[in-house]
């Protein structure tokens, strides 16, 4: 059964850092496009950050670019968030979420990692 | 960015009855639209893709509709687990975009 494993979030301060992680198995991760996405308390569902099977392409939300990165280890089967410049609406549940086939739905997701930015 | 609009915000319903969801799109998504349940604790279930086609592992009672604009989600008889949060989704054009989501209730 595929598994992805989120972890890394916590409490951060506004303006602070956090690098988010997605622990994969049991399919071949490196041949899979991945995503980020996240959702604020009691809220729905936003798109955050997609990275391609050889991460030479990547895609962004408005919301984040500049301030987050994301990339990948295809040898980790992991996948990574690396966050800058945390603002109080970056607070959410941050999922990883795999793309099915090149089409950029997501079939798979992981529990999910909470990230909360309050001073 | 392609905004998706869903209607209603909330159905409420009895189990065994059929539910209609909608979801707009601010421009053509032509068939390039998912469905998502969601209930609560629990993390998202790719339901429908392609506007009509179902997920691996998804009941029969699930089914898509629509293109261009306008899609529909409908549900032929609901069952007790089918109370739950629906979204949609579009992969037409970047950013990659979710709906507002429908919470269906029991009445």
């Amino acid at each position: 059964e595929v598994q992805l494993v989120e972890s890394g979030g916590g409490l951060v301060q506004p303006g602070g850092s956090l690098r988010l992680s997605c622990a994969t198995s049991d399919f071949t991760f490196s041949t899979y496009s991945m995503n980020w996405v996240r959702q604020a308390p009691g809220k729905g569902l936003e798109w955050v950050s997609n990275i391609v099977s050889s991460s030479n392409t990547v895609y962004y939300a408005d919301s984040v670019k500049g301030r987050f990165t994301i990339s990948r280890d295809n040898a980790k089967n992991s996948l990574y968030l690396q966050m800058n410049g945390l603002r109080d609406e970056d607070t959410a549940v941050y999922y990883c979420a795999r793309n099915p086939n090149s089409r950029l739905y997501f079939d798979s997701w992981g529990q999910g990692t909470l990230v909360t930015v309050s001073s | 960015e392609i905004v998706l609009t869903q209607s209603p915000a909330t159905l409420s319903l009895s189990p065994g009855e059929r539910a209609t969801l909608s979801c707009r799109a601010s421009q053509s998504v032509s068939t390039n639209l998912a469905w998502y349940q969601q209930k609560p604790g629990q993390t998202p279930r790719l339901l429908i893709y392609d506007a009509s086609n179902r997920a691996t592992g998804i009941p029969a009672r699930f089914s898509g509709s629509g293109s261009g604009t306008d899609f529909t989600l409908t549900i032929s008889s609901l069952e007790p687990e089918d109370f739950a949060v629906y979204y949609c989704q579009q992969r037409s054009k970047w950013p990659l975009t979710f709906g507002g989501g429908t919470k269906v209730e029991i009445k």
